[in-house]
């Protein structure tokens, strides 16, 4: 079965550093997405992302954040200056249609720890 | 964005019994109404969904109920299992299409 990779499963940068997460979306999909989860909650939408341009992002996806595809295979998660409160599992998602009543296939998920 | 309220926040049935956890949304323009279920440290994986205009849908002992007009939705496992123990979510896409909006999870434990 076709999967969602991330990587690195687990990231622990400092205050402030900048931070790369990233995303191998399955082949033939065309859609994408990053949630976050932080521990113990609920997982939450920061944006979608179709044709090299954000569709739809949420309040928490302020000007700290940023994502890119640089090639035809990644899809990346950039977080310039981090904060504590970024602390959280992050997913990658991808689906082949253009809302998200196709169905889902999240990735493993990066875990990111700012200390 | 869109509020979807889950219930309960916890769950402990003995293994057989069935288990029911209940959704409400906001947003009258969701029609996508999808389940995961979240095993300790491992990605979402979608268990069942459903659409607006249908009612209900069942896979084996996982079944779905959806009643639009008081934008209520539940998931129901019959006979449970030790294995179906995890956090359950449920999720509501967005009036947009592209997002879904989450449920805080349930956490369910099946004890033998």
């Amino acid at each position: 079965e076709p999967e969602v990779t991330q990587t690195p499963s687990h990231q622990v940068t400092q205050m402030g550093q900048e931070v790369i997460l990233r995303c191998v979306p399955i082949s033939n999909h065309l859609y994408f997405y990053w949630y976050r989860q932080i521990l113990g909650q609920k997982v939450e939408f920061l944006v979608s992302f179709y044709n090299n341009e954000i569709s739809e992002k949420s309040e928490i996806f302020d000007d700290q954040f940023s994502v890119e595809r640089p090639d035809g295979s990644n899809f990346t998660l950039k977080i310039r200056s981090t904060k504590l409160e970024d602390s959280a599992m992050y997913f990658c998602a991808s689906s082949e249609g253009w809302d998200s009543s196709y169905g889902y296939t999240f990735g493993s998920g990066t875990r990111l720890t700012v200390v | 964005g869109e509020n979807v309220e889950q219930h309960p926040s916890t769950l402990s049935v003995q293994e057989g019994d069935s288990a029911v956890i209940k959704c409400t949304y906001s947003d009258s323009a969701s029609n996508y109404f999808p389940w995961y279920k979240q095993e300790l440290g491992k990605r979402p994986q979608l268990i069942i969904d459903i659409r607006s205009n249908v009612g209900e849908k069942k896979d084996q002992r996982i079944a779905v109920t959806l009643n639009k007009t008081a934008k209520h939705f539940s998931l129901h496992i019959t006979e449970t299992q030790p294995e179906d123990s995890a956090v359950y979510f449920c999720a509501a896409n967005s009036n947009s299409g592209y997002a879904l909006n989450f449920g805080k999870g349930t956490s369910l434990l099946v004890t033998p």
